[in-house]
């Protein structure tokens, strides 16, 4: 079946830090890759998304590149702020017909002043 | 204001009870989510439902069952609840389509005792 696998659980750095969070996935057909943002208290909050290869999706400072040969969609920012502290999921919506939308465990990202 | 509601924020309750959540958005979309959120911030989706298509994650105990009585409203019932449903489940929303992004609520609270 399908999955999505973020390789970090926790991510602490400090402000002005380079972020990447990885996300490989698995899937049959040809999915949508999602990036989603959760603050403490709140429901997750679409980021972006990107639906073919090589397509870049970016949001508030945050991008992702689809790759399809190496089944990836890691997300990156140049310079975290406190205020990115948030758990981080990648996400995927499988194309095949057999309606499915997958999560990752997410990330919780921590970021120190 | 358009948005995904839930009520109520938070719910205790003993073991054996009956609970049920409600969930309403005003998105003007035609499928509705519950997922489940546990302690390590795992989601799982349990039911979408499109147009009176009801889609269950087959993981998800029978107790557990959705109610819509239309395409803006989707409640949760738990018929008898048991300790391992203490988690926090979310609601969302979206336009029909793997490739759709979701919106969420911000989410019910339920502890069992």
């Amino acid at each position: 079946g399908d999955s999505v696998t973020q390789t970090e659980g926790q991510v602490a750095l400090s402000e002005e830090d380079f972020l990447t969070i990885h996300c490989n996935y698995s899937a049959s057909g040809y999915p949508a890759l999602f990036w989603y943002v959760q603050y403490p208290g709140e429901g997750p909050q679409f980021l972006f998304r990107a639906s073919r290869d090589k397509e870049k999706g970016s949001s508030r400072g945050f991008e992702a590149t689809y790759d399809k040969g190496t089944t990836s969609f890691h997300l990156r920012k140049a310079s975290v702020q406190e205020s990115d502290s948030a758990v981080y999921y990648c996400a995927l919506g499988d194309d095949t017909g057999n309606y499915k939308y997958v999560f990752g465990a997410g990330t919780r990202l921590k970021v120190i002043a | 204001e358009t948005a995904v509601f839930q009520t109520p924020n938070y719910h205790v309750t003993q073991v054996g009870n009956e609970v049920s959540f409600n969930c309403k958005q005003t998105l003007g979309h035609d499928t509705m989510y519950w997922y489940k959120q546990d302690s390590k911030k795992l989601l799982k989706i349990m039911f979408s439902y499109n147009n009176k298509q009801l889609i269950v994650n087959e993981t998800v105990p029978r107790r557990f069952s959705p109610q819509s009585s239309d395409k803006a409203h989707l409640n949760l019932r738990i018929k008898s609840v048991e300790p391992e449903d203490s988690a926090v489940y979310l609601c969302a929303s979206s336009h029909w389509g793997n490739y759709a992004e979701q919106f969420f609520g911000p989410g019910t609270r339920l502890t069992v005792l």
